[in-house]
């Protein structure tokens, strides 16, 4: 069964300082790509960062980061210089070329203080 | 604009009445996704498209929810003798294709309140 599991419910972070948000998967297909998304108060569901299965390089966008460990099937988000624009859900998702339906986690509301 | 739509923003009916919500998705997306979200939860998938079939809809509840997608671009997900259980954020997103394993795109959603 495809299972995205997220364990933190909520999160604090001081304003500059860097945050991991875990995300563990589960999953029996050989290919698959890992997404985290961001849902700001207003709803939206913002795509923030991708790690294909086959990638051997942790992905990077600009201040977000994917410290993936395919032996563990954890696929972390690492946040650096946090910012209060960036409290928000976040959420963990899995795609697989076996079902192509994203499967998301119950998600990790992060709060950063100023 | 070239984000997806979807409309109403917000509905509100009254238990057994019939709605139905639409999404335009991204114009060239193939693949079309409906996703249920409760309060405090994640997207729940309910069914996707590519193209005008429904490639998958096992996520949809029961016999009353039905989606259709007649011409390949807007889709419109249908619910019948509303329950008060239906209560939830729609969303909808839209991807470039199925094949590739490439981000989707999500609508602001659809916030439905049954009475």
């Amino acid at each position: 069964a495809q299972k995205i599991t997220q364990t933190q419910p909520g999160m604090f972070v001081q304003e500059k300082e860097a945050v991991t948000l875990d995300c563990t998967y589960d999953t029996s297909d050989q290919s698959y790509g890992l997404f985290w998304y961001k849902q700001p108060s207003s709803g939206e569901m913002i795509f923030l960062i991708y790690q294909g299965s086959y990638d051997e390089q942790n992905a990077t966008e600009g201040r977000y980061s994917l410290n993936f460990q395919k032996a563990r099937k954890s696929a972390n988000l690492v946040i650096s210089a946090s910012q209060l624009g960036d409290s928000a859900m976040y959420f963990c998702a899995m795609r697989t070329s076996g079902t192509y339906k994203y499967i998301f986690g119950t998600g990790t509301r992060l709060k950063v203080l100023a | 604009g070239a984000g997806v739509s979807q409309t109403p923003s917000n509905k509100v009916t009254e238990k057994g009445k019939y709605v139905e919500l639409r999404c335009d998705p991204i114009s060239g997306h193939t693949a079309l996704y409906w996703y249920r979200q409760s309060l405090g939860q994640g997207p729940e998938f309910l069914i996707y498209f590519q193209g005008t079939g429904a490639a998958d809809d096992s996520g949809l509840p029961n016999d009353r929810f039905f989606a259709v997608r007649p011409e390949g671009s807007v889709s419109t997900l249908k619910i019948q003798r509303t329950e008060r259980g239906d209560s939830a954020v729609y969303l909808c997103a839209s991807s470039f294709s199925i094949e590739r394993n490439t981000e989707a795109f999500f609508g602001q959603g659809t916030r439905l309140t049954v009475v």
